[in-house]
């Protein structure tokens, strides 16, 4: 069943604390991408990957990490320097990076801190 | 960079109206502009999308028109139905250029179709 699969979908974290989001995705698409959704605001880009190896910063980039070691995986680190880190975060992946095709979106994991 | 406006950002029509939503993008270069419909707690979906090349798609209930001069696109529901209430996304992308492929989404819609 191919698709794009985020882990976990809720996740709750102490102030201070480092979490990772995981992506993975099984549709071999070359392009990866982070966006941070807040009610009102759409959905802004944290980081994406055109290949693996590299990654560039968003919009949104400030208190958040990235790696992309493997095609298939594309993991967000959210740092204790986010200032807001509460929000709804979601994967995308397209098939082809620099051409314009449809972004496959994962079913996302809201993070809470406490 | 590129910046788009989305309107309005709630939409009530009753149901078998027409529904209208409306984006503005601001960088010429741009030259893919899909729209997304994300149901409650489900994850965004592609619905239609438009090309610069194109005026104007079709796919059953659901159109979209785009004006490159005024740099606007529109996402037109006929005969909406209960289960197209959702929240809509537009967006605006740069296919092709260094900086890669990226996606500027509006600040969505959020369309409920009364029975």
């Amino acid at each position: 069943d191919g698709g794009i699969t985020q882990s976990p979908k809720y996740l709750f974290r102490k102030e201070g604390q480092n979490v990772t989001l995981s992506c993975e995705q099984n549709l071999n698409h070359d392009a990866m991408y982070w966006y941070r959704q807040d009610p009102g605001q759409g959905l802004r880009l944290i980081y994406y990957s055109q290949i693996v190896n590299d990654f560039q910063k968003g919009d949104i980039a400030e208190g958040y990490s990235v790696s992309r070691e493997k095609k298939e995986s594309f993991p967000l680190t959210v740092t204790s320097a986010q200032k807001n880190p509460t929000a709804f975060y979601l994967c995308a992946s397209s098939i082809i990076a620099g051409v314009a095709g449809e972004l496959f979106f994962g079913e996302g994991s809201r993070l809470t801190v406490l | 960079g590129e910046n788009v406006e989305q309107h309005p950002s709630t939409l009530s029509v009753q149901e078998g109206d027409s529904a209208v939503i409306k984006c503005t993008y601001s960088d010429s270069a741009s030259n893919y502009f899909p729209w997304y419909k994300q149901e409650l707690g489900k994850r965004p979906q592609l619905i239609i999308d438009i090309r610069s090349n194109v005026g104007e798609k079709k796919d059953q209930r659901i159109a979209v028109t785009l004006n490159k001069t005024a740099k606007h696109f529109s996402l037109h529901i006929t005969e909406t139905q209960p289960e197209d209430s959702a929240v809509y996304f537009c967006a605006a992308s740069i296919a092709g250029s260094n900086t890669g492929n990226q996606f500027y989404f509006g600040t969505g819609t959020s369309l409920t179709v009364i029975p």
